[in-house]
């Protein structure tokens, strides 16, 4: 089975940190994507990414940067953290280039920022 | 991509189908219908999608109408472990493979 895992299920920080939150996927998918998740907004698409050190941004990609230097790897940055990035984020994959295939997600982690 | 639309909650009995519609009236010819759920505080799961031929795997069915407006999803023996959030997406090959979540329809398994 396809797994994807991310680095933490519960993070805690302080505004104006730097914040890492990794995922992992072990299928050799060629995309990666990383969503955040909020109560009545849904998912929403923050970057993603088709191949190594390629990446594009999605709907929200502001105060967010992302970096994929192997293949399996997809890192989302907070780069100052603040209250309102306090949210549930996914990660996800897919295999190939066709965007019709399933994306295969991660378990999420639960950034609060204070 | 096409916007859908779901009922926000739905009960079902354990061990009996339970059905899920979705309507999606603006969708156009190169548009897949896709199922999705979310379990609580886990990552959402593939479920099934379509074009415009019913599909059936191990999960459930996929019922779409002959002018696509509209499908259903069909969990033929609801367990206590369907419960979840489902979610169906309109998209088409040309987006960026992002997928668009509604709110979706909360489904709630009783014994």
């Amino acid at each position: 089975d396809v797994k994807v895992t991310q680095s933490s299920r519960y993070l805690v920080k302080r505004t104006g940190e730097k914040v890492f939150l990794e995922c992992v996927q072990d299928m050799d998918h060629e995309n990666m994507f990383w969503y955040r998740q909020d109560p009545g907004l849904g998912l929403r698409l923050i970057y993603f990414s088709y191949d190594v050190k390629m990446k594009e941004k999605g709907d929200i990609p502001e105060g967010y940067s992302v970096s994929r230097e192997k293949k399996e790897r997809f890192s989302l940055i907070l780069e100052s953290a603040s209250t309102n990035q306090t949210s549930m984020y996914l990660c996800a994959s897919t295999p190939g280039r066709s965007s019709y295939n399933e994306q295969f997600f991660g378990p999420g982690t639960r950034l609060t920022v204070l | 991509d096409a916007k859908t639309t779901q009922p926000t909650s739905m009960d079902c009995a354990e061990g009996r189908a339970a059905n899920l519609p979705c309507n999606h009236s603006t969708i156009s010819g190169n548009e897949y219908v896709y199922w999705y759920r979310q379990i609580h505080s886990q990552g959402p799961q593939y479920i099934i999608h379509g074009l415009k031929n019913n599909e059936t795997n191990e999960m459930a069915s996929l019922i779409i109408t002959e002018d696509r407006k509209s499908s259903t999803l069909i969990l033929p023996h609801a367990t206590l472990r369907d419960t979840a959030v489902y979610y169906c997406i309109v998209r088409s090959a040309s987006n960026t493979g992002k997928l668009i979540f509604g709110q979706g329809t909360t489904l709630q398994v009783k014994p």
